[in-house]
């Protein structure tokens, strides 16, 4: 087995701020994910990456940037915090495409 | 606008009783279907998957596939109190980099005694 950790589990931020989400698996997973998921909506994605080094955009990829450096660690920076960006960010990794994905227990963020 | 979508958007069952969810993509790039639950406060775990034509049962539930409408349910008998929570239907897109899945908005089912 393996598990999927995400800090801060808490972020609070001043609006226009810049604040970086950090993710870290151990499941040795190529392919790692970031969501977005507002209060009991689905899931939106943010960027996936499908190895080290490799940034793909998803469907909500505009006010975000995302950097892995290594296999096993995945960051997402909000590059101006909005108030409408409140939300759970969700950071999950499979092990290929076809894969179910395993998830992280998320980043609540709030935005003063 | 929403390219997977789910419904009903909630639901109440009886214990025991059936509960049938629903998922379309718009998008014919699909080639693989997900179930996804989230019970309150937790992160999404994957429940069942499909990606041939026809029905696939796991225990209490049965997952269907249609590919020429790529419309995929869920169904769950002998719904208990524990099944309440978001069920998320993911699809998995081809795309050029390789495939991702797009998630709908979920269902929110409440199983009452």
């Amino acid at each position: 087995g393996g598990i999927i950790t995400q800090t801060p589990k808490f972020l609070i931020g001043q609006e226009g701020q810049k604040l970086t989400l950090k993710c870290q698996q151990n499941f040795n997973h190529d392919t790692m994910y970031w969501y977005r998921q507002d209060s009991g909506k689905g899931l939106r994605l943010i960027y996936y990456s499908i190895t080290e080094n490799d940034l793909q955009k998803g469907d909500l990829s505009e006010g975000y940037d995302a950097s892995r450096e290594k296999k096993s660690s995945f960051s997402l920076t909000v590059t101006s915090a909005q108030k409408n960006e409140m939300a759970v960010f969700l950071c999950a990794s499979s092990m290929w495409f076809y894969a179910e994905q395993f998830f992280g227990p998320g980043t609540r963020l709030t935005v003063l | 606008q929403q390219k997977v979508q789910q419904s009903p958007e909630s639901l109440i069952v009886p214990e025991g009783g059936m509960a049938s969810l629903n998922c379309t993509s718009s998008d014919r790039n699909v080639d693989y279907f997900w179930w996804y639950r989230q019970h309150s406060g937790k992160s999404p775990k994957m429940l069942m998957s499909i990606f041939s034509n026809g029905e696939k049962e796991e225990g209490r539930f049965t997952v269907h596939l249609n590919k020429a409408s790529l419309h995929t349910s869920l169904h769950i008998r002998d719904s208990q109190p524990s099944d309440s929570a978001l069920y998320l239907c993911a699809a998995s897109l081809i795309a050029n980099s390789g495939t991702y899945q797009r998630f709908g908005t979920g269902t929110k089912l409440q199983v009452v005694p």
